[in-house]
């Protein structure tokens, strides 16, 4: 099955500096790859997904890379804001079922 | 707009007590229907999912089952709570099949005591 490794666990950055967080995964028929952002107490939020048959997608302050050849694709927070501080979590899915990375807690410290 | 309720929004529950845990979509027909379990604010676990009324596939053995006893609701039960069933569940929708976007509710605190 697949496995999707996520990197790092932590992450603390200053406001206003960028965070990337990394994910990786081995099923080559992963074709949709979503990130999500779960603030304390709270479920995940759909933030940005992206598609096999893109490389980039960019919406305001976030952006979402994908290399299928390397199997691996990322999150970027340009700006960081103290109310970005959350964990994040990756996943792949191959069609059939979600696979999640195991989360990113990142802190943006004022 | 689809929205997901869940509820309760915390329970805390005696060893060997009964559990239910209830979640429904509104504004979608037919949607795919999952219940997570997250130890430790990480590791989102898939613990049981639905394809429609009375369809339910358990993805791990455990102490707890899953109903669809309607269209858009989805139960989470146990007869006997163990300690080890602590723990963030979460409800989840998604429109198609297990490799569709998946939308998440606002979760439920389960503790043990």
């Amino acid at each position: 099955g697949e496995n999707v490794e996520q990197h790092p666990s932590t992450l603390s950055v200053q406001e206003g500096d960028s965070a990337v967080i990394k994910c990786t995964y081995s099923d080559s028929a992963s074709n949709y790859f979503p990130w999500y952002k779960q603030e304390l107490g709270k479920g995940p939020q759909l933030i940005i997904d992206i598609r096999s048959n893109v490389g980039e997608k960019k919406d305001q302050r976030i952006a979402v890379t994908l290399n299928k050849t390397a199997k691996h694709f990322s999150l970027h927070i340009t700006e960081t804001q103290p109310e970005d501080s959350a964990v994040y979590f990756c996943a792949a899915s191959n069609g059939n079922q979600f696979y999640f990375g195991t989360g990113t807690s990142l802190t943006v410290i004022p | 707009s689809q929205t997901i309720h869940q509820w309760p929004a915390t329970l805390v529950q005696p060893v060997g007590s009964p559990l239910s845990l209830e979640c429904t979509v509104e504004g979608t027909s037919n949607p795919n229907l999952y219940w997570y379990r997250q130890a430790a604010g990480r590791g989102l676990q898939l613990l049981f999912y639905s394809v429609g009324i009375g369809q339910i596939s358990s993805e791990v053995p455990q102490n707890l089952s899953a109903s669809r006893p309607q269209d858009r609701q989805f139960i989470l039960s146990s007869k006997k709570l163990l300690l080890s069933d602590s723990g963030f569940y979460l409800c989840a929708w998604s429109i198609s099949g297990p490799g569709d976007t998946i939308y998440f509710g606002e979760g439920s605190w389960l503790t043990v005591v």
